[in-house]
Parts: C-alpha cells; sequence; structure tokens
C-alpha cells in the first residue's frame, strides 16, 4: 500500500525567510501524482502545487517550489519570502494515476514568527 | 464559481441520534469523495463517487456509515446512530474527470460532536 510520511510535525520560519518541509512516500507505481495542500486555521484544505511523476522538471507556484526526487521518493515544499498568511498544516498527498484515492501524509505545521 | 459547499459548519448531536452532512459540489465535476480527518488517523477517504455512482465504499467505517449522491449536485453523508468516535471533520471534495489530476477541491468541511 502506498503511504505518505511527513517527517516534521512541526516547522517555524521567521517572515521573510525560507523554510523547506519535508515529504517521502512509498509506491512500486511509475504514473502518479503528488500535491501539497494548505489547511489554515480556518479548515479549508487549499491546493498549493501539483507535480506529474514523469516530469522531471520541478513544479513552481509564486513562492512555494517544488524539490522531486523520483529515485529517492521525496517531494519537499519550499516557501520562499514567508509570509505571517503562509502559517497553516501543510499535507502532501500522493495518487495513483490509476486510482481516485488521494493518500495523504500525517501534515506539517507551520508557523512563520514576525 | 462558489467552490464546494458543505452544511452545516458545525454540529453537535447526542450519542445515539441521526446525523446528515450534506455536499454540494463544483458545477461541471463528475467525482465527489467524502473525507474524515482526525487527530489520531488523518485524513481518510471513506467513499467516492463518480458521475453519481458510488465507486469505492471501503473506506467506510461501518454500516453505521451510508452515503449517497441522487444527482450530479447533491451528496449526504449519514451516520446512524452516531457515537463519541464519530466526532471527526468531515471533507467533502470534488474533482473533474478522473484521476484527481487537477486535484481536489474541498470544501470548508463539517465538525461534527456527538456528545
Amino acid at each position: 500500500a502506498q503511504t505518505v510520511t511527513q517527517s516534521q510535525p512541526e516547522m517555524s520560519v521567521q517572515e521573510a525567510e525560507t523554510v523547506t518541509l519535508s515529504c517521502t512516500y512509498d509506491t512500486s507505481e511509475s504514473d502518479y501524482y503528488l500535491f501539497w495542500y494548505k489547511q489554515p486555521p480556518s479548515r479549508q484544505m487549499i491546493l498549493v502545487i501539483r507535480q506529474e511523476a514523469y516530469k522531471q522538471q520541478n513544479a513552481t507556484e509564486n513562492r512555494f517550489s517544488v524539490n522531486f526526487q523520483k529515485a529517492a521518493k521525496s517531494f519537499s515544499l519550499k516557501i520562499s519570502d514567508s509570509q505571517l498568511g503562509d502559517a497553516a498544516m501543510y499535507f502532501c498527498a500522493y495518487l495513483w494515476g490509476g486510482s481516485e484515492k488521494l493518500v495523504f501524509g500525517k501534515g506539517t505545521k507551520l508557523t512563520v514568527n514576525p | 464559481d462558489a467552490g464546494v459547499i458543505q452544511s452545516p459548519r458545525h454540529e453537535v448531536t447526542e450519542m445515539g441520534q441521526e446525523v446528515t452532512l450534506r455536499c454540494k459540489p463544483i458545477s461541471g465535476h463528475n467525482s465527489l469523495f467524502w473525507y474524515r480527518q482526525t487527530m489520531m488517523r488523518g485524513l481518510e477517504l471513506l467513499i467516492y463517487f463518480n458521475n453519481n455512482v458510488p465507486i469505492d465504499d471501503s473506506g467506510m467505517p461501518e454500516d453505521r456509515f451510508s452515503a449517497k449522491m441522487p444527482n450530479a449536485s447533491f451528496s449526504t453523508l449519514k451516520i446512524q446512530p452516531s457515537e463519541p468516535r464519530d466526532s471527526a471533520v468531515y471533507f467533502c471534495a470534488s474533482t473533474q474527470g478522473l484521476g484527481g489530476f487537477y486535484g481536489y477541491t474541498f470544501g470548508s468541511g463539517t465538525r461534527l460532536t456527538v456528545v
């Protein structure tokens, strides 16, 4: 079974600094997708960024970028120029191309200090 | 688009009572998912529908849980009878097509408390 591991239950960063959240996953599939979701205190799950496994180029969305290491099964999220509004729970998620089941990690709580 | 709409936002009920959670997916999305979030177990997929048809309900914890999707714009998740261990946040999500290629769009969730 596919699993997603987020080894950092909590992280903190100073405003305007850069932080990297870690995620590893276990799969024997070659066709899959990876996602990072943000859950602020409002509880809404917000899609931050997605990556197709067949693409070597790392996805980027404004201040958010990923470091996708397929061989290592690693998918870290880098947040640049951190803002107070980035404070939230961040969930890494995996989706096999032949399935509908998003598998989530346990999440990392990010605190942004002013 | 108003996004995925869930109601109620909060629900407090007594053990043994029936609880119904509601979800309106984004128009044009043909896949709908129900997730449950708890501190202990994280986010778990309960059931999902494609074109209003239940595809996989293997995540439904027990027979007390049931879900329906009578049409493309409405789904319910029912718990009867409810128990304290059902207390959680229940999310509905939708996506267009199969495979979640674009990622799922989640609703704001229903926080259920069973006392």
